[in-house]
């Protein structure tokens, strides 16, 4: 079963515009952590924002954390067409593994 | 690139047979997690190796099984493939304490099972 859901499934913007993908989770965490990847093969660890930390920034990547809603959210800041790929939340459960969401399709068109 | 490497890239077998992926960790990783991912869905969390033992284990049947070497590489085994095992499966290192899934997890580019 998968602890997260992400939405949108897909979102295609334009270019140098932001993107923001929504990620929802059902149990307590330690951590969460965003993923990308292209074209089905390895994933990319982005960023891991622990259960105790509200925003956390890496360069044009900008992520929040709220427990209390048990929601979190990636912020893709002037979008380029490398940005393009498929983008996965996972959190890490009270056992320390990993649970992975569906994922949000990210296009960039030109 | 991670330093993570995974064989075969792509494989193709038919139902009832068996197979075995490797994956070859990072450099100074103690902890290997297997994952598998069917198209168009997140992955699903198999199994994961501490120090040469399982710690930790998905919804997967006995047919799933693993071996962590000391070198911390290693192999996951399927028995009797059913047509719905084809997917991408995924190696991710880390070097973890204790046995927890604390810190980033470094992916390999996954092996590609096709079943028929």
């Amino acid at each position: 079963s998968q602890q997260g859901e992400e939405d949108p499934q897909a979102l295609s913007i334009q270019e140098g515009e932001n993107a923001t993908m929504n990620c929802s989770y059902k149990t307590s965490i330690n951590n969460l952590q965003w993923y990308r990847q292209n074209s089905g093969r390895g994933l990319v660890h982005l960023i891991l924002i622990r259960s105790n930390e509200r925003e956390k920034h890496s360069g044009r990547l900008r992520v929040t954390l709220d427990t209390s809603k048990k929601s979190s959210s990636l912020l893709i800041t002037a979008s380029r067409a490398a940005d393009t790929a498929s983008y996965f939340c996972a959190t890490m459960d009270s056992n320390y593994q990993l649970i992975w969401g569906a994922g949000t399709k990210l296009i960039i068109k030109p | 690139e991670t330093g993570v490497t995974q064989s075969p890239t792509h494989l193709i077998k038919t139902r009832g047979q068996q197979v075995t992926l490797r994956c070859s960790s990072q450099s100074g990783h103690n902890t290997v997690s297997w994952y598998q991912q069917a198209l168009g869905q997140g992955p699903q969390f198999i199994f994961q190796y501490y120090r040469e033992e399982e710690n930790g284990r998905g919804n997967f049947p006995p047919r799933f099984s693993g071996l962590q070497f000391p070198n911390y590489s290693s192999e996951l085994n399927v028995n009797a493939l059913e047509l719905d095992d084809s997917a991408l499966y995924l190696c991710a290192s880390s070097r973890e304490l204790a046995g927890n899934s604390y810190n980033e997890q470094f992916f390999g580019p996954g092996t590609r099972l096709t079943v028929l």
